[in-house]
């Protein structure tokens, strides 16, 4: 059985650094694609990023200078971080790997 | 980016009634490795959402044959025959084709 598992801190202030952790079973990071997926409250979804199975990644051009997406293979774990955060960042995150399996997303408010 | 534009917007529908959502991209989503990766979500709410159709017409594991996708090049759809209360959310179309990948604003399928 596939799970996806997002983790972090649910405030972040503005202009800091965020750092999510998603934690994956019953598949492998080796085989198998992990995005992050974002949703400002009431709002729609934006595609983050990606780790693909090889190991290299592709990220949203309109935060890729903001954003990292890394992994740890031994851990099953994929790991968001973003700076300069902003109050627009407020959002659900989730990550989803090969798009179909997702986590139960985990809530970021940016505030001071 | 490529922008896939939804309609309508919010779809009314009688319990047992078909429905029937569009996306239309800006661009074609034929990938140059011949596949197109145009997928359908249904996020119902309060949760993550869930993958209904991959590659334009596949139905994912455990989604029933009522739902259908169909399309081509830029434009696509979605069918939902003989519609049943757990079919009641928003319906997001997504395209991995294009980096950086998007989601359509999204579809509410609501009862009438």
């Amino acid at each position: 059985q596939v799970q996806l598992k997002e983790s972090g801190p649910g405030l972040v202030q503005p202009s800091q650094t965020l750092s999510l952790t998603c934690t994956v079973s019953g598949l492998s990071l080796t085989s198998n694609s992990v995005s992050w997926i974002r949703q400002p409250p009431g709002k729609g979804l934006e595609w983050m990023g990606v780790i693909w199975s090889n190991g290299g990644t592709d990220y949203n051009s309109a935060i890729k200078s903001r954003l990292s997406i890394s992994r740890d293979t031994s851990k099953s774990q994929v790991f968001l971080k973003m700076n300069s955060l902003q109050t627009e960042d407020t959002a659900m995150y989730f990550c989803a790997s090969d798009f179909a399996y997702w986590g139960q997303g985990t809530l970021v408010t940016v505030s001071s | 980016d490529v922008v896939l534009t939804q309609t309508p917007v919010a779809q009314p529908v009688t319990l047992g009634d078909q429905a029937s959502i569009s996306c239309r991209s800006s661009q074609s989503l034929v990938h140059s490795n011949g596949n197109t990766y145009l997928e359908w979500y249904l996020q119902k709410p309060g949760q993550s959402p869930q993958l209904l159709i991959y590659k334009v017409s596949n139905r994912f594991s455990g989604v029933p044959d009522r739902f259908i996708g169909s399309g081509s090049g830029s434009d696509f759809t979605l069918k939902i025959s003989r519609v049943e209360p757990e079919d009641l959310g928003v319906y997001y179309c997504f395209q991995a084709t294009h980096d950086p990948f998007t989601f359509g604003s999204g579809t509410k399928l609501e009862i009438k």
